[in-house]
Formats: structure tokens, C-alpha cells, sequence
């Protein structure tokens, strides 16, 4: 079945630093590939997105790349501020039809924490 | 932007209560609402797919008897924990499909914090 692995965290980055959280996936297809962000005690904003082999999705400084030679979809950032500590998580999702239609599989989420 | 209402955002009551919680897509259509569950620091785990004027089609060892799902309309699903428990305490998530498929992503509600006594 498809899965999505994600860097195992806590990460803990000061201001200014440079981010990268890994995500690898495994899947039939060519899926859509998302990133959520979870502020505490909130649900999940769409972060960024990419449907086809190297889209690159991009928001709020934020970038990945849809990789389909490595089935990876890796977030970056080149500064992170304070504000970006939450939790981050990966996702696809199946554009054929069948019983997995429109269903999003999760990572387990990474917790980023950035200190000033 | 696409806006999905969960609520209550919070709740806490007694042990055998019923507890019903109401996602609402406030400016688009779904014919499709997902449930997820997520424990403190885990990932969603999907518990249902809410089909408007459809039976709800459940995920593998979630009780289909103990979290009753009512999809009514285009815009309202509901999941009512019956009989709750304290190992029903969790934070349960709605989320919304837009009609234009799955290169759409889906919306999310806020979440609901349920604790049971």
C-alpha cells in the first residue's frame, strides 16, 4: 500500500538557520504530493503542493520538489524564523479512482522548533 | 480561500456520554468528508470517509457502532462518539475534499480536543 517516511525529529534550529526535512514515499502511480503545517492545539494548513514529477511547490519561503527518480518530496527552507515552529508533515495523495481516491496517507509528522 | 468549521473546538464530559462534533464547508460542496484521529505527537490516522447520502465507509479496526458518521448534505458531516470513554480521549479532525478532485487538496478543520471524564 502507499506509505510516506519522513525525517525522524524533533529538529531544533536556531533563527536564521537553513532547513531541510526528508520525505520519501511509496506508491502506485504517479500521486499528489503535499506538505501540512499543524500550529499547537490546531488542524492542518496546506503548506505547499506539487501534482506531477518535478513540480516544485513553493509558499511562504518554503520549497519542495517532486522527485519521482527518488520518490522524495524534501521541504526547505533557507531561513527559518521562530514563528515557523510547529509540526510538519508529508502527504499524498492517489488522482486515480479506486477505494484510495482523494484519501491522503501521512508521514508521522516532524516536530521543528526554532529558537531566537 | 476554502474554509472548513469544525465544532466544538473543545470538549470534556463524563464517561457514557454521547458526543457529537459537526464539520461544515462554509464556501464549497463536498460530497466527500474524511475523519482522522491523532493522539500527542502522532500523525492523523484516518478513522472514516464520510459520503454525502451514503453509508460511511471505515477504516480496518475503527468500531463502526462506537463512532457514528452522518453526511446530510453537501456541506455537513458529523461523527458522534457514543458511549465515550476516557480511551476515546483524543483530537479528532475533519476534513473536506473539494468536487474538483484530488490534485485539490483537501481542507481541514481546527480540530476537536475531547476529553472524557
Amino acid at each position: 500500500g502507499d506509505s510516506v517516511t519522513q525525517m525522524e525529529g524533533p529538529v531544533t534550529l536556531s533563527e536564521e538557520a537553513f532547513l531541510t526535512i526528508n520525505c520519501t514515499y511509496t506508491a502506485t502511480g504517479y500521486p499528489s504530493l503535499f506538505w501540512y503545517v499543524q500550529y499547537p492545539g490546531e488542524g492542518l494548513q496546506l503548506l505547499l503542493k506539487a501534482t506531477k514529477a518535478d513540480d516544485k511547490g513553493s509558499n511562504k519561503g518554503f520549497e519542495a520538489t517532486y522527485r519521482k527518480e527518488t520518490t522524495s518530496f524534501h521541504l526547505e527552507k533557507g531561513s527559518v524564523q521562530v514563528s515557523d515552529s510547529a509540526v510538519y508533515f508529508c502527504a499524498l495523495s492517489r488522482n486515480a479512482g479506486g477505494t484510495s481516491y482523494g484519501k491522503l496517507t501521512f508521514g508521522q509528522g516532524t516536530i521543528l522548533t526554532v529558537h531566537p | 480561500g476554502a474554509v472548513v468549521s469544525q465544532h466544538p473546538s473543545w470538549v470534556i464530559c463524563k464517561s457514557g456520554t454521547s458526543v457529537k462534533i459537526e464539520c461544515r464547508s462554509l464556501d464549497f460542496q463536498a460530497t466527500t468528508m474524511f475523519w482522522y484521529r491523532q493522539f500527542p505527537k502522532q500523525s492523523l490516522m484516518l478513522m472514516a470517509t464520510s459520503n454525502e447520502g451514503s453509508k460511511a465507509t471505515y477504516e480496518q479496526g475503527v468500531e463502526k457502532d462506537k463512532f457514528l458518521i452522518n453526511h446530510a448534505s453537501l456541506t455537513l458531516s458529523t461523527l458522534t462518539v457514543t458511549s465515550a470513554h476516557p480511551e476515546d480521549s483524543s483530537f479528532y479532525i475533519c476534513s473536506a475534499r473539494d468536487l474538483r478532485g484530488p490534485q485539490v487538496p483537501q481542507h481541514f478543520g481546527d480540530g476537536t480536543r475531547l476529553s472524557i471524564l
